[in-house]
């Protein structure tokens, strides 16, 4: 079983939708999730982080975190075309600040 | 968020020559730093965690002589491939760690630099 777990896609959404994004860790100590977004050719940008159960909102994102069931989601409200690319979700331990990534989720939004 | 800058953004180089990529905070001061490794349609891997002015910390199978890290000041981290090989073709990512003032803290990476070994 690999330590964070994503469903490659492609996700496919047409423009103005919601996009829904999961990942399932497997260490039950994690306490830090993000969710980077990764544009082809590019490094990976911060979007959210999500420290404790339950939702966070920023802009056009939620982060969900379920620390029981050890998942956590991403939510893209009025889904755009420049928002296609590949959401990596990414775990730190308890201990130190590594991130362990997941393989990430790559989406598509239709015009 | 923060700022990381890499240099160079690209490299081309020879099989056997050595190629060194430096990874700069601007905005702010990072004791540490990571280095990531990302081949085509795969995920990033974490190769070493570079701490200043102490030695880097590598993962497992990470070759510390081939890959020498170096963190001699707060706000720069090098990566230097020796003797490099095709196969040490990638795209090398490096990120900050940024103190929330907590337990919290977040990575903010650079560009990253793609690096072609013929």
């Amino acid at each position: 079983q690999k330590e964070v777990e994503q469903n490659s896609g492609p996700l496919s959404v047409p423009e103005g939708a919601i996009a829904s994004l999961n990942c399932t860790y497997s260490d039950r100590v994690s306490q830090s999730f993000f969710w980077y977004r990764q544009y082809s050719g590019k490094s990976p940008e911060l979007i959210m982080s999500i420290y404790s159960n339950g939702d966070k909102e920023d802009g056009r994102f939620t982060a969900q975190l379920n620390k029981a069931s050890q998942y956590v989601s991403l939510l893209i409200r009025d889904s755009q075309p420049s928002d296609s690319a590949t959401y990596l979700c990414a775990v730190v331990k308890a201990a130190g600040n590594k991130l362990t990534f997941g393989g990430g989720t790559r989406v598509l939004v239709k015009p | 968020g923060a700022v990381v800058s890499q240099h160079p953004s690209w490299v081309i180089c020879k099989s056997g020559t050595s190629v060194k990529i430096e990874c700069r905070s601007l905005d702010f001061q990072a004791t540490t730093m990571f280095w990531y490794r990302q081949f085509p349609k795969q995920s990033l891997m974490l190769m070493a965690t570079s701490n200043e002015g102490s030695k880097a910390t590598y993962e497992q199978g990470v070759e510390k002589d081939k890959f020498l890290i170096n963190h001699a000041s707060l706000t720069l981290s090098t990566l230097t491939v020796t003797s490099a090989h095709p196969e040490d073709s990638s795209f090398y990512i490096c990120s900050a760690l940024v103190l929330a003032g907590s337990s919290y803290n977040e990575q903010f990476f650079g560009p990253g630099t793609r690096l072609t070994v013929l």
